[in-house]
């Protein structure tokens, strides 16, 4: 069965760096793409970006643009998503999704668990 | 860029049906597809419609999806309301190269 699993929660200083990783299995890792979304506490959901695994295309919300990067580990099915400068309204559960296709502009159909990243003094 | 706009908050009673609408700021709501999620508390986001009107398997028929390119926007209709479907709804659609989420809509079934 396809599942998303994802790093554990983070507590971050203002201005430092998060990495979070998203382990897929079930399914051909390269042949979805992979989206992270997430989440302020209280909030809506906000889209961040994607990246295509077999590619490894990018495409990034403008909101994160030079601060996110979004890479790809074929041999470990893995994705890494990589937050610089944070602040403290980063703080957020992040997740990865399953895209429908590999293409891009298809919605997503699994999700990952979510994780905390705490930004705090 | 454009937005999506739904609606902060709707409620109904069980067995009733009720409608969520997520309307297109500029731009054509039939350009990109638009998708459906829906969120309890304390879990990820499920798949109710994606591509505009497609019922993922295991999401009851009581779901429905479309667009009317006359108001600029799509629509969930979600009929003989359970109390389980109470939670937050959203959604989402594509530009050509970035993803935007609507503002979220809470469901009470009361």
């Amino acid at each position: 069965q396809v599942q998303l699993v994802q790093s554990g929660a983070e507590v971050k200083k203002p201005g430092a760096s998060v990495k979070v990783s998203c382990k897929a299995s079930g399914y051909i890792f390269t042949t979805y793409g992979i989206s992270w979304v997430r989440q302020a506490p209280g909030q809506g959901l906000e889209w961040m970006g994607w990246i295509d695994t077999s590619k490894g295309n990018t495409n990034y919300a403008q909101n994160f643009e030079g601060r996110l990067t979004l890479a790809t580990d074929t041999f470990t099915s893995t994705v890494y998503m990589d937050l610089r400068s944070l602040r403290s309204d980063d703080t957020a559960v992040y997740y990865c999704a399953r895209d429908r296709r590999q293409f891009f502009g298809y919605g997503t159909d699994y999700w990952g668990q979510g994780t905390l990243v705490t930004v705090s003094s | 860029n454009f937005m999506l706009t739904q609606p902060h908050s709707v409620s109904e009673s069980p067995g009733k049906t009720v409608t969520i609408s997520c309307t297109r700021s500029t731009g054509s709501i039939a350009t990109n597809y638009v998708q459906w999620y829906q969120q309890r508390p304390g879990s990820s986001p499920t798949t109710v419609i994606y591509e505009d009107s497609q019922r993922p398997s295991g999401v009851p028929d009581r779901f429905s999806g479309s667009i009317d390119s006359s108001s600029n926007s799509a629509a969930l209709t979600i009929s003989g309301l359970k109390t389980e479907d109470e939670a937050d709804y959203y959604c989402q659609s594509f530009g050509n190269n970035w993803g935007v989420f609507g503002g979220g809509t809470r469901l009470t079934v009361l």
